[in-house]
C-alpha cells in the first residue's frame, strides 16, 4: 500500500524554466511533508519541508505547495539549473512520529 | 560536510555469510536512527528504527533475526545482515533525525550490498 505516490517517474525540463514535481498522499494522519534530493549511490539530502498548517513554503529557488483537501503537494524549482538533475523524493510524517514514508521518486533531468 | 557516515560504502559477500554495516552520526548524538533499503528505481523502504539503549523496532515484514540492529552508543548504530542471500542485495541507507527538527533527517551515503 503506497501511501505516498509520485506518479511521474521522470521529468525533463529546459534549463531556466520551471520544474514542477508532484506528490499525492492517502494517509490523512500525515501532517508534515518534506522533499529530498538524491544523486545515484548517495543518500538523500533534505531540500525543503512544509507543515500542514501552511499551504506554501519558499526557500530560494524552491517552493513547496500543499493542498490538504486534495492530499497533494508539489515542488516548484525556478529557474531550473543543470545541477538540479537528480531524483526527487517526497516524504511524509504523521503526528509527531519521526518515521518518514517516502514516495517512489521522480527523476528530474535539466536540459542545457 | 557529511553529518552521517556509513561504512562500508560497497560490499560484496558470498551467500550464507554475514555482513555488518555501520552508521555514525558525526558531531551530534542520535538516540534514534533509521535503517532503509532501496531497490533499483523504487522508494526508500523503512526497515527499522534503531533505539539507543533499547531494542530496535522493526517494520512489518522485516525479519528481525535476519537484520540485526544494535545501537551501541549515541553516535553508532549497526545493521548486520545475517546469512545473506542474493535477494538481500540492495542499497542500505541509514538516517538520524536533525536535532530539534526530528522530521528533517540526515541521511548517510548508503551501502551497496551485493550477495553472490
Amino acid at each position: 500500500d503506497q501511501q505516498v505516490k509520485q506518479n511521474s517517474p521522470s521529468l525533463s525540463v529546459q534549463e531556466g524554466r520551471i520544474s514542477i514535481l508532484n506528490c499525492d498522499y492517502t494517509n490523512s494522519m500525515f501532517d508534515y511533508f518534506l522533499w529530498y534530493k538524491k544523486y545515484p549511490a548517495e543518500g538523500p539530502t533534505f531540500l525543503i519541508s512544509i507543515s500542514s498548517i501552511k499551504d506554501k513554503n519558499e526557500d530560494g529557488r524552491f517552493t513547496v505547495f500543499l493542498n490538504k483537501s486534495a492530499k497533494h503537494l508539489s515542488l516548484h524549482i525556478v529557474p531550473s539549473q543543470p545541477g538540479d538533475s537528480a531524483v526527487y523524493f517526497c516524504a511524509a510524517s504523521a503526528r509527531g512520529n519521526e518515521k518518514l514514508t517516502f514516495g517512489t521518486g521522480t527523476r528530474l533531468t535539466i536540459i542545457p | 560536510g557529511a553529518v552521517v557516515s556509513q561504512h562500508p560504502s560497497r560490499v560484496i559477500c558470498k551467500s550464507g555469510t554475514s555482513v555488518k554495516i555501520e552508521c555514525r552520526s558525526l558531531d551530534f548524538q542520535a538516540t534514534t536512527m533509521f535503517w532503509y533499503r532501496q531497490f533499483p528505481k523504487q522508494s526508500l523502504m523503512l526497515m527499522a528504527t534503531s533505539n539507543e539503549g533499547s531494542k530496535a523496532t522493526y517494520e512489518q515484514g522485516v525479519e528481525k533475526d535476519k537484520f540485526l540492529i544494535n545501537h551501541a552508543s549515541l553516535t553508532l548504530s549497526t545493521l548486520t545482515v545475517t546469512s545473506a542471500h542474493p535477494e538481500d542485495s540492495s542499497f542500505y541507507i541509514c538516517s538520524a533525525p536533525r536535532q530539534g527538527i526530528p522530521y528533517e533527517q540526515y541521511f548517510g551515503p548508503g551501502t551497496r550490498l551485493t550477495v553472490t
